[in-house]
């Protein structure tokens, strides 16, 4: 079966590092994506790892690690605009490029 | 640039009436095309996919379809609703592989339609 494990919620504090882990099993796989999504609205793309180790970008890093089946999205200096629903999503397939998406972690910053 | 266009915004639909949702890509050509559902509080569920025109596959036995009819269209539909079709309803789209990194490495939504069925 496919199974990817993230999760539900986090809470950190304005200012501070988060770090939201993401397991996965699944028959294939092309690459594990990050993305965003505000309530009410559409996910965006936050980040691409597909070969093992870190991904930086601003204040958001990804790590991935093939073997073990698991990555996570770090966030530093957190603002309370963080606060928003974190998907984990693995592509198993190059042709058809479809994404399996976890449950999604929902994060809320506080002052 | 890419944009992805979808409509309605936001529907309410009685239980039994028919559903279409409208989906059009504009700057890219020959997308991949996914239709996503996720409930409250919940992740995104894969419905179908298609990677071109008249290319439709189902990912979860529903009573739901869709259809390709042009390259940058894609189109949901149900017959009758039921309760449980209600949702906020995801179009999606990405590069085929062999196209840019950029537009396969990452998928792109739509804003999506939230749909209430009463």
């Amino acid at each position: 079966g496919q199974n990817i494990d993230q999760p539900t919620e986090m809470t950190a504090t304005e200012g501070a590092i988060v770090q939201i882990n993401c397991t996965y099993q699944t028959s294939g796989f092309n690459g594990l994506f990050w993305y965003q999504q505000h309530a009410g609205e559409a996910p965006t793309f936050l980040s691409y790892n597909v070969l093992d180790g870190l991904e930086e970008k601003g204040r958001f890093s990804s790590f991935l690690s093939r073997s073990k089946g698991y990555s996570y999205l770090l966030l530093k200096e957190l603002q309370m605009k963080d606060s928003a629903s974190y998907l984990c999503a693995v592509r198993g397939s190059s042709n058809t490029g479809k994404l399996i998406f976890g449950q999604g972690t929902t994060l809320q910053v506080k002052p | 640039s890419q944009t992805i266009h979808q409509w309605p915004a936001t529907l309410v639909q009685p239980v039994g009436s028919p559903l279409s949702l409208e989906c059009t890509v504009e700057g890219t050509s020959n997308p991949n095309l996914y239709w996503y559902r996720q409930a409250a509080g919940r992740g995104l569920q894969l419905l179908f996919y298609s990677v071109g025109i008249g290319q439709i596959s189902s990912e979860v036995p529903q009573n739901l379809s869709a259809s390709r009819p042009q390259d940058r269209q894609f189109i949901l539909s149900s017959k009758k609703l039921l309760l449980s079709d209600s949702g906020f309803y995801l179009c999606a789209w990405s590069g085929q592989l062999g196209t840019s990194p950029l537009s396969y490495n990452e998928q792109f939504f739509g804003p999506g339609t939230r749909l209430t069925v009463l």
